[in-house]
């Protein structure tokens, strides 16, 4: 039931940019707040990015959300090998009335 | 601090039903909706509704209208997500959420493991 597409997977080496995109349409990315989780192995989810590009108090700026149209994206600088996770993208989506979740990406650090 | 701590895993025959638990501390309960998300094994996350702890009011998604209750007792701080006419496709992971004033899911509960199996 994902609305919202996501790459199933990305990968980058220890101080690498990765960037994962979020696509979804004019009933939900377009028109509300976009959300970042991440889920390492065998853990709850854990909220990233919230309201499109803010960090949670204790989210390090490595971890970036932008929005544009029907799309955003996640991007992570820097990165490590603790960044090794599922990332989920979330938004509402007014013709569901309902929040939608990406199918979420699974990056890896080489 | 803020705690959602979740009932135990739990194993089911087809066509029976399943009510999990989500004991929250360290906040105002009826200050803040609780929301129920699941995900099958290998597979993304899927809202299933909230519920508001003040009122009781509830918000389904739609897949899961008739079959899910969402209550609450505020006594004891408590949300609980009852599914009901269990299919083996429902088995997953169900987690509890608490959305914030920016509606983030900001605080998870660490997941209860709801196997359906004949």
């Amino acid at each position: 039931q994902s609305v919202l597409t996501q790459p199933p997977s990305a990968s980058g080496t220890p101080g690498q940019r990765v960037t994962i995109s979020c696509s979804g349409s004019n009933s939900n990315v377009a028109s509300n707040y976009v959300y970042w989780y991440q889920q390492l192995p065998g853990t709850a989810p854990k909220l990233l990015i919230y309201r499109n590009n803010q960090r949670p108090s204790g989210v390090p700026d490595r971890f970036s959300g932008s929005r544009s149209g029907t799309s955003a994206s996640l991007a992570i600088s820097g990165l490590r090998s603790e960044d090794e996770a599922d990332y989920s993208c979330a938004a509402w989506d007014d013709s569901l009335s309902g929040y939608v979740f990406g199918t979420g990406t699974k990056v890896t650090v080489l | 601090q803020v705690q959602l701590v979740q009932s135990g895993a739990e194993v089911r025959k087809p066509g029976a039903s399943v009510k999990v638990s989500c004991k929250t501390s360290g906040y105002t309960f009826t200050d803040y909706y609780v929301h129920w998300v699941r995900q099958a094994p290998g597979q993304g996350l899927e809202w299933m509704g909230w519920i508001n702890p003040n009122s009781g009011g509830t918000k389904y998604a739609q897949q899961f209208k008739g079959w899910v209750t969402m209550t609450r007792d505020t006594s004891i701080t408590t949300a609980y997500m009852e599914l009901s006419r269990l299919k083996s496709d429902d088995t997953a992971m169900y987690y509890c959420a608490r959305s914030n004033i920016e509606d983030a899911f900001d605080f998870w509960g660490q997941g209860t493991m709801v196997t359906v199996s004949s």
